[in-house]
């Protein structure tokens, strides 16, 4: 049973434009979440967090919304570069313990 | 230097052997972790552990049993080696206490078991 689900394998954007990439989730434990960007042959470094009594953070180019009544959340990348092509893992955490990941998303994004 | 540092990054083995994955973190961290990843399932955790005395099994523990030597070190092993072992692991830290989830990631094992 997949608790953090990534349904979209990849996305393609052109600079400049805006990328968004989806995440939902089924466990209602969950009260923090998490996005991690990995780049080939590198571990995952992190991006951007929202806590579950919060419904929007943002740092720099990058936004994170959560809607906890649908169970989704998104990371908005605005404007997106070309140097921010990567899998992008969304990943759910409760009471602290371990991290949930999603399978991840590959963003594309061409010049 | 790294902060948290994986060895070796690259390995072949056979089935049947036993392998040693380590890893090394300077972050002062008490909680350590081990994943694999394998293309299109994403992350999954094997073993963590939140200080020397305390070890559990992840989503994934059959077939691997870890050691935690130091508060800095901590070590996955394939006791026989399956080729279904084939994967990228990887190693991340996490520090304990306040309200910080953040897990800091080593650069990844990539293990290839024929």
């Amino acid at each position: 049973d997949q608790q953090v689900k990534q349904n979209s394998p990849s996305l393609s954007v052109q600079e400049g434009r805006i990328s968004i990439l989806n995440c939902d989730y089924t466990n209602s434990m969950f009260d923090y979440f998490l996005w991690y960007k990995k780049y080939p042959a590198e571990g995952p470094t992190f991006l951007i967090s929202i806590s579950s009594i919060k419904d929007k953070n943002e740092d720099g180019r990058f936004t994170v919304f959560l809607n906890k009544s649908a169970k989704h959340l998104s990371l908005h990348i605005v404007p997106s570069q070309p140097g921010d092509s990567a899998v992008y893992f969304c990943a759910g955490s409760s009471g602290y313990s371990t991290l949930t990941f999603g399978k991840g998303t590959m963003l594309l994004v061409s010049p | 230097d790294a902060d948290v540092t994986q060895t070796p990054r690259n390995r072949i083995t056979k089935t049947g052997k036993r392998i040693m994955l380590e890893c090394s973190q300077t972050k002062g961290h008490d909680r350590m972790y081990w994943y694999r990843q394998d293309p299109g399932l994403g992350l999954r955790l094997i073993y963590y552990s939140f200080d020397v005395k305390d070890i559990n099994k992840g989503e994934i523990s059959d077939g691997y049993s870890v050691s935690r030597q130091a508060q800095a070190k901590f070590s996955l092993s394939l006791e026989s080696a399956i080729p279904n072992q084939t994967a990228l692991y990887f190693c991340a830290t996490r520090a304990s206490g306040g309200d910080q989830e953040t897990q800091y990631f080593g650069p990844g094992t990539r293990l290839l078991v024929l």
